[in-house]
């Protein structure tokens, strides 16, 4: 099956800083998209994004289908994007969503 | 708009035993998938249903089952639990396939 890898595995920041995060796919995708996991466990929808690129506020986002990556940007951080960072894919062959191994965002004051 | 949700959001039970968990869908989503997420792990997919029908299922026991009603709402019930079965639950809707998916808030089952 479809393998999804994410870099870094874990990031500290200091409130304000950018940074990039990775997600690697081993296999065609029609669909991508970027999840938020706060704290609390909420999962909140960021982009859906297979392929291009996106933009909302502080956070971006691209997708090079072809190339099986995508990046998300997150400018001028802040405490509040502190939590897990997921990206997930749909390939061709399939109808379930595959997670990737997640990067864990801390902002510090 | 209500977003997706999910009841009850806590759950303790005792190994052996049987638990349903329930989901509504946002108002228009005819998908509802189920995803288990065990601490420290990413969600894993346990079912998809479309239109009332089974569309997917994840590498699950058949202790795992689910099923989605007239109204697009959908339960996943879990016979037998074991402790393993302890996780977050999420629940999460689409308009169809190529869609994002928005998730629940999740239900924290534990099983003591």
């Amino acid at each position: 099956g479809i393998q999804v890898e994410q870099s870094p595995p874990d990031l500290i920041l200091q409130e304000g800083a950018n940074s990039t995060l990775r997600c690697n796919f081993s296999d065609s995708v029609n669909n991508l998209q970027w999840f938020h996991q706060n704290p609390w466990g909420q999962l909140i929808n960021l982009f859906y994004i297979p392929s291009g690129t996106k933009q909302n506020g502080r956070l971006s986002a691209t997708t090079v289908a072809t190339e099986r990556y995508s990046l998300l940007y997150i400018s001028s951080s802040q405490t509040t994007d502190s939590g897990v960072y997921f990206c997930a894919v749909l390939s061709y062959n399939t109808d379930k969503l595959i997670f990737g191994t997640g990067t864990r965002l801390q902002v510090f004051p | 708009d209500a977003g997706v949700t999910q009841s009850p959001t806590h759950l303790i039970k005792t190994r052996g035993q049987h638990v349903t968990l329930r989901c509504s869908p946002i108002s228009g989503h005819k998908s509802v998938s189920w995803y288990q997420q065990v601490l420290g792990q990413g969600p894993q997919f346990i079912f998809q249903y479309y239109e009332k029908e089974e569309r997917g299922r994840g590498n699950f026991p058949d202790r795992f089952s689910a099923r989605q009603f007239p109204n697009y709402s959908s339960e996943l019930n879990v016979n037998a639990l074991l402790l393993g079965d302890s996780a977050l639950y999420l629940c999460a809707s689409s308009s169809g396939y190529n869609s994002p998916l928005h998730f629940g808030n999740g239900t924290r089952l534990t099983v003591t």
